[in-house]
């Protein structure tokens, strides 16, 4: 069956350290990975995007990687503030499916100061 | 303006009701779409739109009815809803890479929290 997994609910880190966060996926063949944040009671806000054929891609303190030999995701989050706390989704984007936007069951961080 | 709007923010529906929710963006995106989020889960794709058209419905019960009066806006009809209906509604549009596909980030809006009695 397809499946697309976050690696937990939640994370706690320390502010200051490097949050990482996994996407990984089952059975399905992406052209593109996005990820997302979300804060409570608002709609996902973009953050980046990696396409099939790219392994890394960096914006400010962001980075994310793309191995679709492992089917997995990984978004880092450098030097780590509070205001990064948020729940953060990843999200496949499949070819020919009109823009559908599959969605993880998010990570939700929590950064302590 | 990089803004999808979106009224009312808040609706409570009786059972019977019919009602309406609004979407709106001026950034010459020809894709929308409308998401449904339940708490504590992602968002679920309900519908999307391709230069006004329905491309994509993912098996919606009726009492879910969309529209696209034109490349701005984008309404979502509800009657007849049930209280499990009841979610916040996000809608999102983004730039098509050709007709009918999209692989572009998407703008949400603040999503209409709907609590259906």
């Amino acid at each position: 069956s397809q499946k697309i997994e976050q690696n937990s609910e939640a994370l706690n880190i320390q502010e200051g350290k490097t949050a990482t966060l996994t996407c990984n996926y089952t059975n399905y063949s992406p052209a593109y990975l996005q990820w997302y944040r979300q804060d409570p009671g608002r709609g996902p806000v973009f953050l980046l995007l990696i396409r099939e054929n790219e392994k890394e891609k960096r914006k400010e303190r962001l980075k994310v990687t793309f191995d679709t030999t492992l089917k997995q995701s990984l978004f880092h989050i450098t030097a780590s503030q509070p205001a990064d706390s948020a729940t953060y989704l990843c999200a496949l984007v499949l070819y020919n499916q009109g823009g559908k936007l599959i969605f993880g069951q998010g990570t939700e961080l929590s950064v302590k100061p | 303006d990089t803004e999808v709007t979106q009224t009312p923010k808040h609706l409570v529906m009786g059972m019977t009701n019919k009602k309406s929710l609004k979407c709106e963006q001026h950034m010459g995106h020809r894709a929308m779409y409308w998401y449904k989020q339940k708490a504590k889960k992602p968002p679920e794709l309900m519908f999307v739109y391709s230069y006004e058209k329905l491309s994509i419905n993912e098996s919606v019960p009726s009492r879910f009815s969309p529209e696209c009066p034109n490349s701005s806006l984008l309404n979502l009809h509800l009657h007849a809803l049930q209280p499990e209906d009841s979610a916040l509604y996000l809608c999102a549009s983004s730039q098509e890479n050709e007709v009918g596909h999209s692989y572009n980030e998407q703008f949400f809006g603040p999503g209409t929290r709907l609590t259906v009695l």
